[in-house]
């Protein structure tokens, strides 16, 4: 049963800590996606890979947001310093081909920055 | 902005019952339109999808409809199991040179379905 694997699973930290989640996608998928979460802004974009390479990072903000995909299984999302406006539940979501739509996504992180 | 967005945020429904979730769109390019359903504590998960050029598609339990002189998405649930309790996520995507597609998600409408 092929799926999305993330961790950690929750994660709770203090204001100016570093954050790192980690995403393992679909074994083959060579698209992978990162969302965030909130109730106000609903599902947002924040930056997507094919074949490791970025393809987008617009929706992510630069100062303190990075993504990167070291090797084809894993693809990390760190923020440093984390702010309590990170609180969110953040997605991973892998996909195959650049015009596939479909996207299957994990199971999230959801971080809780005090 | 171009935006996907739905009508109404809350649905409750009686076991058994058919369910109809409404969307509404705005960018006429879009080519491809999905539905997710969003479990509490999982990511969404793929239901349905259809492209532009279709105004009906059915699966298992679920029929999506779409009315493009209107801009408007439509899932609909037969039999409504309380399985079926999550919230429900219209998405669209227009082929983009170069770039993996993107999708535009709504806000979301959270079906409760009542015993």
């Amino acid at each position: 049963d092929a799926r999305v694997t993330q961790t950690p699973r929750h994660k709770v930290t203090e204001m100016g800590q570093e954050v790192t989640m980690r995403c393992q996608p679909i074994l083959g998928h060579n698209t992978v996606f990162w969302y965030r979460q909130t109730m106000m802004q609903g599902l947002e974009l924040l930056a997507y890979f094919r074949n490791r390479a970025p393809l987008d990072d617009s929706g992510m903000p630069k100062d303190r947001f990075s993504a990167e995909m070291p090797d084809a299984t894993l693809a990390t999302l760190k923020i440093q310093p984390s702010e309590p406006r990170d609180s969110a539940v953040y997605f991973c979501a892998s996909g195959l081909g650049v015009s596939s739509y479909e996207q299957y996504f994990g199971p999230g992180t959801r971080l809780t920055v005090t | 902005g171009e935006s996907v967005g739905l009508h109404l945020p809350t649905l409750s429904v009686q076991e058994g019952d058919n369910s109809i979730i409404n969307c509404a769109y705005s960018n006429s390019a879009s080519d491809y339109f999905i539905w997710y359903k969003q479990e509490s504590g999982k990511g969404p998960q793929f239901i349905i999808d259809i492209r532009s050029n279709m105004d009906k598609r059915q699966g298992q339990r679920v029929t999506v409809l779409l009315n493009k002189t209107v801009k408007h998405l439509s899932l609909q649930i037969a039999a409504t199991q309380p399985g079926d309790s999550a919230v429900y996520f219209c998405a669209d995507t227009r082929a983009s040179s170069g770039s993996a597609r993107q999708l535009t998600f709504g806000s979301g409408t959270q079906l409760t379905v009542l015993p």
